[in-house]
Order: structure tokens, then sequence, then C-alpha cells
């Protein structure tokens, strides 16, 4: 099973500021089965972003999906001027096609305080 | 606009069979796969399993001796039905449309509708 471990756990930032979020997968996959979530507190999660950097319907310029490094196993979501609505878990999601199976990160709780 | 709603027994006893349904209305179940992501209380995401409306079902190993998952297409429905629940069964149960697209060089499989979630709560 493919484990994602996202970090850091917490982060807590200012409106304008910009955030930087990292998932990193215990193996290398291909990066369009890659995709972000955002969870407002009481909401459902919603798609943000898929293919690694495609932004999702409706997903404001402001979040920018990527993959960092070499190995094809680290990804990072950077929001920039952030703003209070942006408040909420980010999850990050992968997709093993062989046999299927989806896998979440544990969450990265973001605070604008 | 495609919207999902799920429902349930909001609570069972331990050791009994949980059913939920997901009711779809806009557009029809048959053209789309579809999937069930648990959220227990505090805790994060997990995948349940994915359907298609001819029979094809994927399962995660962990609950795959419990579950069974279908789509009903006279009623334009989803239904999930896992047997001997415990405590550990409590969760949020989303229904979500598992979308598989085809684009530029590859395919993406991801989540991008999510229903708004019913609770779950296995206790005596």
């Amino acid at each position: 099973e493919n484990v994602l471990t996202q970090s850091p756990g917490t982060l807590s930032l200012s409106p304008g500021e910009r955030a930087t979020l990292t998932c990193r997968s215990s193996h290398s996959f291909s990066s369009s089965y890659f995709a972000w979530y955002q969870q407002r507190p009481g909401q459902a999660p919603r798609l943000l972003i898929y293919g690694a950097s495609t932004r999702a319907t409706g997903t404001p310029d402001r979040f920018t999906g990527s993959v960092s490094g070499t190995s094809g196993t680290e990804f990072t979501l950077t929001i920039s001027e952030l703003e209070p609505e942006d408040s909420g878990l980010y999850y990050c999601q992968q997709s093993d096609r062989s046999p299927v199976m989806y896998n979440f990160g544990q969450g990265t709780r973001l605070e604008i305080k | 606009q495609l919207q999902l709603q799920e429902s349930g027994p909001g609570l069972i006893k331990p050791s009994e069979t949980l059913s939920l349904t997901c009711s779809v209305t806009g557009d029809s179940a048959s053209d789309y796969w579809w999937a069930w992501v648990r959220q227990p209380p505090g805790m994060g995401l997990e995948w349940i399993g994915t359907v298609y409306h001819i029979g094809i079902t994927q399962y995660n190993p962990s609950l795959q001796s419990r579950l069974t998952l279908s789509v009903d297409t006279s009623k334009n429905h989803l239904s999930l039905k896992l047997t001997s629940v415990t405590a550990a069964d409590t969760a949020i149960y989303y229904c979500v449309k598992n979308r598989h697209l085809f684009q530029g060089s590859g395919w993406h499989y991801f989540f991008d509708l999510w229903g708004q979630g019913t609770l779950v709560t296995v206790s005596s």
C-alpha cells in the first residue's frame, strides 16, 4: 500500500501570506493519478487539483499544484495571497491501478489568523 | 446540476448490517463511476470502494469481505451494504463521483463531486 505523508500537520499563517503544503509518497507513481482536496469546517471535501497540477473547475488560480524533486514522490500545493476562507483541512490523494486503490494523506490543517 | 444525497439509519448496533443509499439527481447514475469515502469523527478520509453500473466493483481490501456496492439505474441511486459493523465503522459516509478522465497523455482518477455525507454511529 502506498502511504502518503503530509506536512506540516498544522500551518498558521496570516491573510496575504503564502502557504506551502507537502505530500510525500512511499512509492513513485504517475503524477496523473494525484489530487488535492480542501475540506472547510463542517463541509464535505471538494476537489482542488487533479493530475498533480490541473486546477478543477472553480479552483482559484491562487492554488497551484506541482511535483517537486526528481523522484516523483513529492508533491506540493501552494496557496498564494491567503484569504480567511482558505482555512480548513487539505488532503492529498493518489490512485494505484493494479489493483485499484485510492489512498489519502492524513491531512494538513491550515489556519488563517 | 448533478447532486448527491446520502441517506441512512444514523444509529446502528454492533454486528448489524449497515445499508446506505445515495440518491443521484440531475443526471443518470449510469453515466459515471461512483465511490464511497468515509471519515471517522475528527479523522482523515478512507476510500471504501468504487462501482460502475454494469456491475464493476473495486473494493478497499480492508473492507472487501464485508462490503457490497451497487447501482440501481431504475431508481437512479447507489447502495452500500457493510456487514458485521463495529465501533470502528462509525464515520461520516460520503457518496462521491469518481471521475475517470482521459486528458493529455493519460488517464486521471479522482473524486470531483461529493455528497454532504451522512453520519453513521455504531453503538449498542
